[in-house]
């Protein structure tokens, strides 16, 4: 069954460092999207990509953010400047339709120090 | 814009035991419903939707509109059912998903 892979599984930081979290989605899904997990929190919706750009974004995704795909497979999020709240899971998803639900990543674990 | 509440955090029942985890929405619109599970150190995987109509694992899940709920439920529930549950209504044109925080199902043997 195809699979989103996300990379590192586990990233640790200095605060005020740049980080880019990468995803590879499933090859013909045409809806991307990130998550994050604050540990004992909720999932939250951070920002959907489609068609090359931004559809929507979350006001967590501020301009500390931005995703970008460079070469049609890969679906990269970066954070500027990392600060201590941004220690979280990162989850990627792709969807074909979103009418049918998502596929997510095992996600990135970003601890930043 | 969306809100989901799952009120129970943790619910534990015996193997065998009906259970039923809770969920109850606002909306604005018709949205569309979803389960998702998270499995101990696994994705987050998608269970059911409601467009299908399907019961996956023996899990069904009915929208009652009235009561805007999207309780899921099994009647017999097994070891391996033990994970993180989330009801996760869509938004209106399926550009993302709206969590709920979740309840932690524990069966018992």
């Amino acid at each position: 069954e195809p699979e989103v892979t996300q990379t590192p599984s586990h990233q640790v930081t200095q605060m005020g460092q740049e980080v880019i979290l990468r995803c590879v989605p499933i090859s013909n899904h045409l809806y991307f999207y990130w998550y994050r997990q604050i540990l004992g929190q909720k999932v939250e919706f951070l920002v959907s990509f489609y068609n090359n750009e931004i559809s929507e974004k979350s006001e967590i995704f501020d301009d500390q953010f931005s995703v970008e795909r460079p070469d049609g497979s890969n679906f990269t999020l970066k954070i500027r400047s990392t600060k201590l709240e941004d220690s979280a899971m990162y989850f990627c998803a792709s969807s074909g339709d979103g009418n049918y639900g998502y596929t997510f990543g095992s996600g990135t674990r970003l601890t930043v120090v | 814009a969306q809100r989901v509440t799952q009120p129970e955090k943790l619910l534990s029942v015996f193997k065998g035991a009906p259970v039923e985890l809770k969920c109850n929405y606002s909306y604005s619109g018709s949205p569309e419903l979803f389960w998702y599970v998270q499995y101990s150190r696994q994705r987050l995987q998608l269970l059911l939707r409601h467009i299908s109509r399907e019961s996956i694992k023996g899990f069904t899940a009915d929208l009652n509109k009235g009561e805007t709920s999207f309780h899921l439920k099994k009647p017999f529930a097994q070891e391996e059912d033990s994970a993180m549950y989330y009801c996760a209504p869509s938004s209106y044109n399926f550009n993302k998903f709206y969590f709920g925080s979740g309840t932690k199902l524990n069966v018992k043997p």
